[in-house]
């Protein structure tokens, strides 16, 4: 069965400094790797995926993350962050099987001015 | 250009009365649809999906039901609903391919009192 798991529930950070989200996952297959982004009260948006190929994918609103096999891990990052970065952030894997995406607990990233 | 509409936005209902919450999508054929409950701190707990017409799977047993009478709607009903099932409610929509990412509504915040 495939679970995630994020490290971090909340990061607090100062405006203008590097962020660096935390993610695991465990899957006995091939996987398909999400982060999305949630605002307070609204849907959660997609922020970047991994499907295959390259192992540093770029999504919007300067994020990247890094898809490491070895390490089972997905960390998302941004090099500087904005107040309006603060929000949720959500890990999610998929399998080749389809249909169910499995969701991390979240990480509440706190941008301080 | 799709959308997804759900509604409605808050909800505040007794312990004992029904529920029922309606999602529809726009723009594209044949979508999967998605149920999913937000509990603070824990992250999205899938309910129910749906691959077509009246076709619905159920991930937890609980007090809700998922109905799916047209193709680009889906609601979620309880005849009578208990203080645990409040909660946000977020329904989403993908496409056919196992690696299509979910598209959320925006959610709505059901209170049991």
């Amino acid at each position: 069965a495939q679970s995630v798991t994020q490290l971090d529930s909340q990061v607090p950070v100062f405006e203008e400094a590097p962020v660096e989200l935390r993610c695991n996952y465990s899957s006995s297959v091939s996987v398909y790797l999400f982060w999305y982004v949630q605002y307070p009260n609204q849907g959660l948006q997609l922020l970047l995926k991994y499907l295959s190929g390259s192992t540093l994918v770029k999504g919007i609103n300067g994020f990247e993350a890094e898809f490491n096999k070895s390490q089972t891990s997905f960390h998302l990052r941004k090099p500087s962050v904005h107040i309006s970065d603060t929000a949720e952030y959500f890990c999610a894997v998929s399998d080749t099987g389809g249909f169910k995406t499995i969701f991390g607990a979240g990480t509440r990233l706190f941008v301080k001015a | 250009s799709q959308t997804i509409h759900q509604w409605p936005a808050t909800l505040v209902q007794p312990v004992g009365s029904p529920l029922s919450l309606e999602c529809t999508v726009e723009g594209t054929s044949n979508p999967n649809l998605y149920w999913y409950r937000q509990a603070a701190g824990r992250g999205l707990q899938l309910l129910f999906y749906s691959v077509g017409i009246g076709q619905i799977s159920s991930e937890v047993p609980q007090n809700l039901s998922a109905s799916r009478p047209q193709d680009r709607q889906f609601i979620l009903s309880s005849k009578k609903l208990l203080l645990s099932d409040s909660g946000f409610y977020l329904c989403a929509w993908n496409g056919a391919g196992v690696d299509s990412p979910l598209h959320f509504g925006n959610g709505t915040r059901l209170t049991v009192t």
